[in-house]
């Protein structure tokens, strides 16, 4: 079976910095995926990892550990408007057509 | 704005009622989905096709049929369907076989089905 693991809520204050874990077990792996979505809004794309190591892009991080079977997304100077449910999404095969999500991952952001 | 276009947003329909969901992406690609996302829930694939064919199919009731007219375009027709079936109901594209692994499904903003 599929499993992929991560907090169901986290919370964290303005300007600070939060990093989300996401473990998984897959019958393949093609790379990993986080998205953001804002309660009531579609899913946005934030980084793919299908090397290890870290991307980096503006305030948003995301590192790869396939030995491991670990993700982490890292957010900086966080802002209000990043309150929103994270989701750690692995993606089975070449194709990218077969994606399968975590539960998410709940983060408030309090000033 | 998203790059993936669903109507209506918003449906409330009787269990006998028989409605379609429509999906339009101009991206240029060959792989469309739909999802189903309950509340507080991770979105949960429904269908993937994959160059207008019908590729994934995850034990969907067959109150829950699928189409896809052409390359732009994908529809999800609803008739019977029961109370537990109100969700939002996500369309996705992507670019699909054969290398698209590295590229991210992009999400339309979803149908809110609500069902008396």
């Amino acid at each position: 079976g599929q499993n992929i693991d991560q907090p169901t809520e986290m919370t964290a204050t303005e300007g600070a910095i939060v990093q989300i874990n996401c473990t998984y077990q897959t019958s393949g792996f093609n790379g990993l995926f986080w998205y953001q979505q804002h309660a009531g809004e579609a899913p946005t794309f934030l980084s793919y990892n299908v090397l290890d190591g870290l991307e980096e892009k503006g305030r948003f991080s995301s590192f790869l550990s396939r030995s491991k079977g670990y993700s982490y997304l890292l957010l900086k100077e966080l802002q209000m408007k990043d309150s929103a449910s994270y989701l750690c999404a692995v993606s089975l095969n070449q194709a990218g057509t077969a994606l399968i999500f975590g539960k998410g991952t709940t983060l408030s952001v309090s000033s | 704005d998203t790059e993936v276009t669903q109507t209506p947003k918003h449906l409330v329909m009787g269990m006998t009622n028989k409605k379609s969901l429509k999906c339009e992406q101009h991206m240029g690609h060959r792989a469309m989905y739909w999802y189903k996302q309950k509340a507080k829930k991770p979105p949960e694939l429904m269908f993937v096709y994959s160059y207008e064919k019908l590729s994934i199919n995850e034990s969907v009731p067959s109150r829950f049929s699928p189409e896809c007219p052409n390359s732009s375009l994908l529809n999800l027709h609803l008739h019977a369907l029961q109370p537990e079936d109100s969700a939002l109901y996500l369309c996705a594209s992507s670019q699909g076989f054969p290398q698209g692994g590295n590229q991210p499904q992009h999400f339309g903003d979803g149908t809110r089905l609500s069902i008396l």
